[in-house]
């Protein structure tokens, strides 16, 4: 079963314009997470799309965005770059079930490392 | 403010010996607690999970222990292996989706 794939891995960008990066979760899995890795804070949780709606967001100003395709691929947006937002992009998949004790076992992609000059 | 702490960044360990990395968490609604391992320039890897209604989860080498008490968490690596060597992390969620992480700790297995 292939894994999570992130696109593109990295990228290099300048203060003031826009990026969006791209998530395909793994075959069969419907939700999808996006986390902030950075030294000094560490991962951080950005939002959840579950069939298409956000169903959790994290503590992030409105210029970060997302969304999900009925495929259950995501996109994750981001305007007006700032320098703070180098990081490592990361997005996570799960089954997203109720009954199983690993339901909230989540499947990371390799992260789309993000450079704002 | 820093709801799951990992308050060592760092730990040796002589290749074959026990590794213990240690997790605390402030959050009282944080119901399952997982822990991943990251190698540089890759995702984190799941590796083992528990349940707030456990007190102890084992997977092969690998142990978590939960004291709901203490709000600790501890991860043992039995015997620890120069592969092992990896950055851990903790985290926790409340209920849903959305996972705590801790900062992370550097375990080093020294052959």
């Amino acid at each position: 079963k292939a894994g999570v794939t992130q696109t593109p891995r990295y990228l290099i960008k300048t203060r003031g314009q826009q990026v969006t990066l791209s998530c395909s979760p793994i075959s069969g899995h419907r939700s999808v997470s996006w986390y902030q890795q950075t030294p000094g804070q560490g991962l951080q949780f950005l939002f959840e799309y579950f069939s298409e709606t956000q169903r959790n967001k994290g503590n992030f100003p409105g210029r970060f965005s997302g969304r999900q395709f009925s495929n259950s691929r995501s996109e994750m947006n981001v305007s007006t770059l700032e320098l703070g937002d180098s990081a490592l992009y990361l997005c996570a998949s799960s089954l997203r079930g109720t009954s199983s004790e690993r339901h909230n076992e989540q499947f990371f992609g390799p992260g789309t490392r993000l450079t704002v000059l | 403010d820093q709801q799951v702490k990992q308050n060592s960044p760092s730990l040796s360990v002589q290749e074959g010996r026990i590794s213990i990395l240690n997790c605390d968490y402030t959050n009282s609604m944080f119901d399952y607690f997982l822990w991943y391992k990251k190698y540089p320039a890759e995702g984190p890897t799941f590796l083992i999970s528990i349940s707030s209604i456990k007190d102890k989860n084992e997977d092969g080498r690998f142990t978590v222990f939960l004291n709901k008490s203490a709000k600790h968490l501890s991860l043992h690596i039995v015997p620890s292996q120069p592969g092992d060597s990896a950055v851990y992390f903790c985290a926790a969620s409340a209920r849903s989706y959305q996972l705590t992480f801790g900062k992370g700790t550097k375990l080093s297995v020294i052959p």
